[in-house]
């Protein structure tokens, strides 16, 4: 079946740091794929999403490129800050889920001053 | 008041009690669905309703009873529940269809004594 794995967290940074948050999935067909952050005390966010092979996704400084031939969809930013402090989740919606999502097991990210 | 908004943002119960979570959206979605995030688990999706029928039940305990009366209201009825059924339990919303993202609520902390 479909499924997300995403790299072990905690990740602890400095501030102004590169990100990259590894994700890779195992999917049929042409899968959907999503960026989703939860802060601390809230539901989960979209971040970004890309919806077919070679295409970037990017919001608030954070790009993840859908690369069909390797299976990924890496998280990136170039400097990170403190309020990027929260746990990412990557995602994917398959072709014949009708929009359910499958979740990786989140990625703790720790930015320090 | 916007989005998906999930009542009460806490509960602690009981083995014995009975009690429900309540989540209302108004983004005009047709697909609501409640997902289990416990510590250093992924996220478990439980029951998906699209169209106010539901469409999947993913094995989940029958203690655990969902109710969907329209498109903008989605309810967990708890009843008998185990300590390990200690979680935060999200409720999303979306458009049928695989692009489309899910939107969240900020959850409900349920502790069971």
């Amino acid at each position: 079946g479909n499924s997300v794995t995403q790299m072990e967290g905690p990740v602890t940074l400095s501030e102004e740091a590169f990100l990259t948050i590894n994700c890779t999935y195992t999917a049929t067909g042409y899968p959907s794929l999503f960026w989703y952050v939860q802060y601390p005390g809230e539901g989960l966010q979209l971040l970004l999403k890309a919806t077919k092979a070679d295409d970037k996704g990017s919001n608030k400084g954070f790009e993840a490129t859908y690369r069909k031939e390797t299976t990924s969809f890496h998280l990136e930013k170039g400097s990170v800050q403190v309020s990027d402090s929260a746990v990412y989740f990557c995602a994917l919606s398959g072709d014949n889920q009708g929009g359910k999502l499958i979740f990786g097991q989140g990625t703790e990210l720790s930015v320090k001053p | 008041e916007t989005g998906v908004t999930q009542t009460p943002r806490h509960l602690v119960m009981g083995m014995t009690n009975k009690k429900s979570l309540k989540c209302e959206q108004h983004l005009g979605h047709n697909a609501m669905y409640w997902y289990k995030q416990s510590a250093k688990k992924p996220l478990e999706l439980m029951f998906v309703y699209s169209l106010e029928e539901r469409v999947e039940n993913n094995s989940v305990p029958s203690r655990f009873s969902p109710e969907c009366p329209n498109s903008s209201h989605l309810f967990l009825h708890l009843h008998t529940l185990q300590p390990e059924d200690s979680a935060l339990y999200l409720c999303a919303s979306s458009q049928v269809g695989r692009n489309s993202p899910l939107h969240f609520g900020n959850g409900t902390r349920l502790t069971v004594t």
